[in-house]
């Protein structure tokens, strides 16, 4: 498997300010990992697919200006709210796939933005 | 496009019995993988039981059991002897698969299931 970590596990800002997500993959090079949003008692929604070296792919609907995704290394991905809005209020997961033919994902514990 | 339909928003089940959480799906795909993820209030997605959708066989992980009915597109999960850490949300998922390539994971809304002493 892989042990994915998330920092930080929560995090509160003012509107209109940006904040940075890091998703770690602590014991696995992934080259791809991908970053969820969660609403309260809702199900799990793709937003993007972080690619090392390489721009991120957007879902359809997910604003590529507003949620910016960077993957430098083979260890790290960030998401980066910019200018942060209450709407934006959720549960970021992130999640990597190793590679091997499972299909399984790794998930980090999440991180609860809440934006005042 | 992939559907994944969890009609059971809410169960719950005393301790040591035994219940069964139910997902159907919708795919023009021929090979797939099937995922029940379980996450506890700590929030932390884990995976609980996978199925190839080439393998007649049903999965079974110690108290975990799916029925994966590839006809019906239907796949439920069954958690015997049900202990109170079983209480989680659970989120069946599906991914499909095509000439060593998979594709992104597509989860239905969840069943909040609650184990009761």
């Amino acid at each position: 498997g892989a042990v994915v970590s998330q920092h930080p596990s929560r995090v509160i800002c003012k509107s209109g300010t940006s904040v940075k997500i890091e998703c770690r993959s602590l014991d696995f090079q992934a080259t791809t990992m991908f970053w969820y949003r969660q609403f309260p008692k809702q199900s799990l929604m793709l937003m993007a697919t972080s690619n090392e070296g390489s721009k991120a792919t957007y879902e359809q609907g997910v604003e590529k200006d507003k949620f910016l995704i960077n993957h430098a290394s083979l260890t790290l991905s960030t998401l980066t709210v910019t200018s942060a809005h209450p709407e934006d209020s959720s549960f970021y997961i992130c999640s990597v796939r190793t590679g091997t033919n499972t299909g399984e994902l790794f998930f980090g514990e999440g991180s609860r933005l809440t934006v005042l | 496009a992939q559907t994944v339909t969890q009609s059971q928003p809410e169960m719950s089940v005393q301790e040591a019995e035994t219940v069964t959480l139910s997902c159907t799906y919708d795919t023009s795909e021929n090979n797939y993988y099937l995922f029940w993820y379980k996450q506890p209030p700590s929030r932390q997605m884990i995976l609980v039981i996978r199925q190839e959708a080439y393998k007649q066989q049903n999965a079974t992980e110690n108290r975990f059991s799916v029925n994966f009915q590839k006809a019906a597109k239907s796949f439920s999960l069954k958690i015997s002897d049900s202990q109170l850490g079983d209480t989680a949300m659970y989120f069946c998922a599906f991914m499909f698969s095509y000439g060593g390539s998979q594709g992104n994971l597509i989860f239905g809304k969840g069943t909040k299931l609650s184990v009761k002493p």
